[in-house]
């Protein structure tokens, strides 16, 4: 069974640092990645997501992902933090061939900005 | 207003008590799936339903029990048999489809005294 790590539990950092967060999985076959994103008191929403073609993939509140294949990894970046991105992120696996459509996650980041 | 609702957002119960938490959606989604989120461990799947009247277990079933009579209800019942089951409880649902995405309701946090 496929599984995704998240190195990074706790991430604290000020205001305009610059963000990477770690994602890899386990699965050698194609795969569908996606990040989600828990603030406080909200519920878990897409931040952004990877099926096909251009491996930087771009999402909402100016994050984004590169897919490395070779290093079965999905990491997520954001140039500039701001105190409102202050949540606990998921990056989360789809294997192809999954009948269910279901989703392995990550143990989750908890971010910490700031101000 | 489309969406999913789950209710309770906040129960109690005694150890021992079954108790069946809600999970509605009007995104006229075919799948639907629960999850449990634990400190540290991220979201695990409980059970899904990619049909009507069907519903496969996930990796963590045990002590737990779904029905999918509706299209739109997905409710999990979280039986005495599971032994550790104060957690946050995560209902999504999917369009099938290979490039759709899993949407998420707001949870229930289920603490057992």
């Amino acid at each position: 069974a496929q599984s995704v790590s998240q190195h990074n539990h706790h991430v604290i950092l000020s205001e305009a640092a610059s963000l990477e967060l770690g994602c890899n999985y386990s699965y050698g076959g194609t795969v569908n990645l996606f990040w989600y994103v828990q603030y406080p008191g909200q519920h878990l929403q897409l931040l952004l997501k990877y099926f096909s073609g251009d491996p930087l993939v771009k999402g909402i509140k100016g994050f984004e992902a590169e897919f490395i294949k070779s290093k079965f990894s999905f990491n997520l970046r954001k140039p500039s933090v701001q105190w409102s991105d202050t949540a606990e992120y998921f990056c989360a696996v789809k294997t192809l061939y999954n009948a269910g459509n279901m989703l392995t996650f990550g143990g989750g980041t908890r971010l910490m900005v700031k101000p | 207003d489309g969406g999913i609702t789950q209710s309770p957002k906040y129960l109690f119960r005694k150890e021992g008590q079954n108790v069946t938490l809600s999970c509605e959606q009007n995104l006229n989604h075919d799948a639907m799936y629960w999850y449990r989120q634990d400190p540290g461990q991220g979201l695990r799947l409980i059970y899904y339903s990619q049909i009507v009247n069907d519903f496969q277990k996930g990796d963590i079933a045990e002590g737990y029990s779904v029905s999918r009579e509706k299209k739109e209800s997905f409710p999990l019942t979280v039986t005495s048999a599971q032994k550790n089951p104060t957690a946050f409880y995560l209902c999504a649902s999917m369009k099938q489809g290979e490039v759709d995405t899993q949407y998420f309701g707001p949870g229930t946090r289920l603490t057992v005294l």
